[in-house]
């Protein structure tokens, strides 16, 4: 079954204490995405990599890290977390066929930072 | 201006009636269009892309209008199903390719 997975899905820390949310895809597509959701706000793009060592910052990337070591692939590091990164964290994935290309979706991975 | 500003909801509606959704987006030059559709909590699933030309898909039905930066999105026979949250995105065609912006979405609640 095609399908982006995240891991973890839930997850409570601290302030400070290093964290990993790992995004992985079966799809083989060259474009994958993190994006965080907050009330009023909306889906926010904060990092993507249209391929393996390829990335840049999206809309919102302070406080955030990525790495594309393998084309599947695509965690999102948070060195130092700080309660206004309690959000709900996706990852998604597409194709590089075109503009008109969608995106699939992770399950979210919600975060909460005391 | 907000780059991709929809209808801030929420729209209650019963059964079988028309809901309409519009979408307004700031840049000229945006190159591709969707509606996608989130449940409570869930990722969101794309529901259609809206070409230039108008297109349906059963109950759905998505326009775009380029000279004014609009994009609609039509639900006819409403079903309790179609509860959720729909997202207008935007390609805004920038040098970030396949970038997509969100709109903050417009909650559906179909009632009995």
């Amino acid at each position: 079954e095609a399908q982006v997975t995240q891991n973890p899905r839930y997850l409570i820390t601290v302030t400070g204490k290093k964290l990993t949310v790992t995004c992985s895809q079966n799809m083989n597509h060259e474009y994958m995405s993190w994006y965080r959701q907050d009330p009023g706000l909306g889906l926010r793009q904060i990092y993507y990599s249209m391929n393996v060592e390829v990335t840049d910052k999206g809309d919102v990337p302070e406080g955030y890290k990525v790495s594309r070591k393998e084309k599947r692939n695509f965690p999102l590091i948070l060195e130092s977390p700080s309660p206004n990164q309690t959000s709900l964290y996706f990852c998604a994935s597409s194709t590089l066929g075109g503009p008109g290309e969608t995106q699939y979706f992770g399950p979210g991975t919600r975060l909460l930072v005391l | 201006r907000k780059e991709v500003e929809q209808d801030p909801g929420p729209f209650n509606v019963p059964e079988g009636a028309t809901v309409a959704f519009n979408c307004t987006y700031s840049n000229s030059a945006s190159q591709s269009f969707f509606w996608y559709r989130q449940d409570c909590r869930k990722e969101p699933k794309l529901l259609m892309s809206v070409y230039s030309s108008g297109n349906e898909d059963g109950r759905f039905t998505a326009q775009l209008n380029r000279a004014s930066q609009y994009i609609s999105l039509l639900i006819r026979d409403s079903k309790l199903s179609d509860s959720a949250t729909y997202l207008c995105v935007v390609n805004m065609g920038t040098h970030r390719y396949s970038t997509l912006t969100f709109g903050k979405g417009t909650m559906l609640l179909v009632s009995p």
